[in-house]
């Protein structure tokens, strides 16, 4: 089955300075990539996606890239503000998992104000 | 996306009890899922509720203890049965498309704590 590996666990970072998490899987046959924001005492929020048609998304300072070769695909947020302060996780589909998404296992972001 | 709802959002139970937890959607959807999120850990899928049909069931996971209801394409129950300490979860349910290519929307989730 899928294996989705989420890199670092912990991540602190100044307010204001770059942040980026980068999620592995192994199924090449794997075509669409969720990143999910959760914060405390709440469900996860879909906060921007990615198909394997594409090398990268962005969505005001939320960006997403994607390498197909490597099977690996990273999130990015800049300007980071308090609010971003939670935990992401990444996940990959595959048609192979019909319809079932793989979860990594999260990623907790500090924002230092 | 879709608005989605449970109730209740928190609980505490006794040991050998059961609880049932209900997923409401105000759009009709094609797929249905539910999740256990234990402390600190990542999502683990425990079924795919399908409407009008049993639920299918993850490795690790069996009906007897988390019987699933899909009645129509916007509402959905998963109960616990016979809980232990180890249920202590947050169990979350989630939305999806046959033709979303993978998206899904979960709910708010329900925190659940067994004594």
């Amino acid at each position: 089955g899928e294996n989705v590996e989420q890199h670092p666990s912990t991540l602190s970072v100044q307010e204001g300075d770059s942040a980026v998490i980068k999620c592995t899987y192994s199924d090449s046959a794997s075509n669409y990539f969720p990143w999910y924001k959760q914060e405390l005492g709440k469900g996860p929020q879909l906060i921007i996606d990615i198909r394997s048609n594409v090398g990268e998304k962005k969505d005001q300072r939320i960006a997403v890239t994607l390498n197909k070769t490597a099977k690996h695909f990273s999130l990015h947020i800049t300007e980071t503000q308090p609010e971003d302060s939670a935990v992401y996780f990444c996940a990959a589909h595959s048609p192979r998992r019909n319809n079932r998404l793989a979860f990594g296992k999260g990623n907790q972001v500090v924002v230092i104000p | 996306s879709a608005v989605i709802s449970q109730k209740p959002s928190r609980d505490i139970c006794q040991r050998g009890t059961s609880l049932t937890i209900q997923c409401q959607v105000d759009s009709q959807v094609t797929m249905m899922f539910w999740y256990r999120q234990q402390p600190g850990q990542s999502l683990t899928l425990i079924a795919t509720a399908n409407q009008g049909s049993e639920a299918t069931y993850e490795s690790g996971f069996v009906i007897d203890k988390f019987p699933i209801s899909r009645p129509n394409l916007t509402f959905s129950t998963l109960t616990v049965s016979n809980m232990s300490p180890e249920d202590s979860s947050i169990y979350l349910c989630s939305v999806g498309g046959t033709g979303t290519g993978g998206t899904q929307y979960f709910g708010p989730g329900t925190r659940l704590l067994v004594l």
